[in-house]
């Protein structure tokens, strides 16, 4: 298997332009996760998806960024407009419900200036 | 969720064995044990779980005493790859369930 597919895996942006982020998870999984990791932060859940369906979403900082799951094999992570704060890496992760054996994609390294 | 303490940092030698503990006093009675490693510019990757005594596998070993108020992570006669943050995660079974890293430790590996 490939793994966790992300693209793309380096994103510069000027403030207040879109960013899509794209993640294939591992076929089979019927779990998907979003995750950001800053220094300062360090790695935080932002969103959850069971079978396509968004479950907890508590982790997303505000109205500008929002995920989908069209489909079993695709999501994406929008933040419209970005903002220099929102630099970080993003890292998705599935699972097919196992006891918290996630495996995480490469990462998209975002930077917006 | 229970709380989790480890060391911000430690260092080693290659071939050393390594042993990074992990403090979780309010872990409750139905809570896994799970350590992530993570390499630089690299996602988390799933080491081991236990719930309690002994876990093996061929990466690490993972010993958890009768109270299961800490955690072990053995590492055997590390060498320079094994250079990493660790993370130790408590939380009750299930994927359906929001896994907190907290900071890791992060483990240097001198030659």
């Amino acid at each position: 298997d490939a793994g966790v597919i992300q693209s793309p895996r380096h994103e510069v942006t000027e403030m207040g332009q879109e960013v899509t982020l794209r993640c294939k998870p591992i076929s089979g999984h019927d779990y998907l996760f979003w995750y950001r990791q800053t220094m300062m932060r360090g790695l935080e859940l932002l969103i959850y998806f069971n079978n396509n369906v968004p479950i907890d979403d508590s982790g997303m900082p505000e109205d500008r960024f929002s995920a989908k799951m069209p489909n079993a094999s695709f999501s994406t992570l929008k933040i419209q407009p970005s903002e220099p704060r929102d630099s970080a890496v993003y890292f998705c992760a599935s699972t097919t419900g196992g006891y918290h054996e996630q495996y995480f994609g490469p990462g998209t390294r975002l930077t917006v200036t | 969720l229970a709380k989790t303490t480890q060391p911000i940092s430690m260092d080693s030698y290659e071939g050393q064995e390594v042993n990074i503990t992990c403090s979780h006093n309010n872990i409750a009675t139905n809570d896994y044990i799970t350590w992530y490693q993570q390499f630089p510019s690299q996602g988390p990757r799933f080491i081991i779980q236990g719930y309690k005594t002994k876990v093996t596998n061929e990466v690490a070993s993972l010993f958890i005493p009768a109270d299961r108020k800490s955690s072990t992570l053995s590492l055997p006669r590390v060498s320079l790859s094994d250079t990493a943050v660790y993370y130790c995660l408590v939380a009750p079974p299930g994927s359906n369930y929001k896994l907190t890293f907290g900071k890791g430790t992060l483990l240097t590996v001198n030659p």
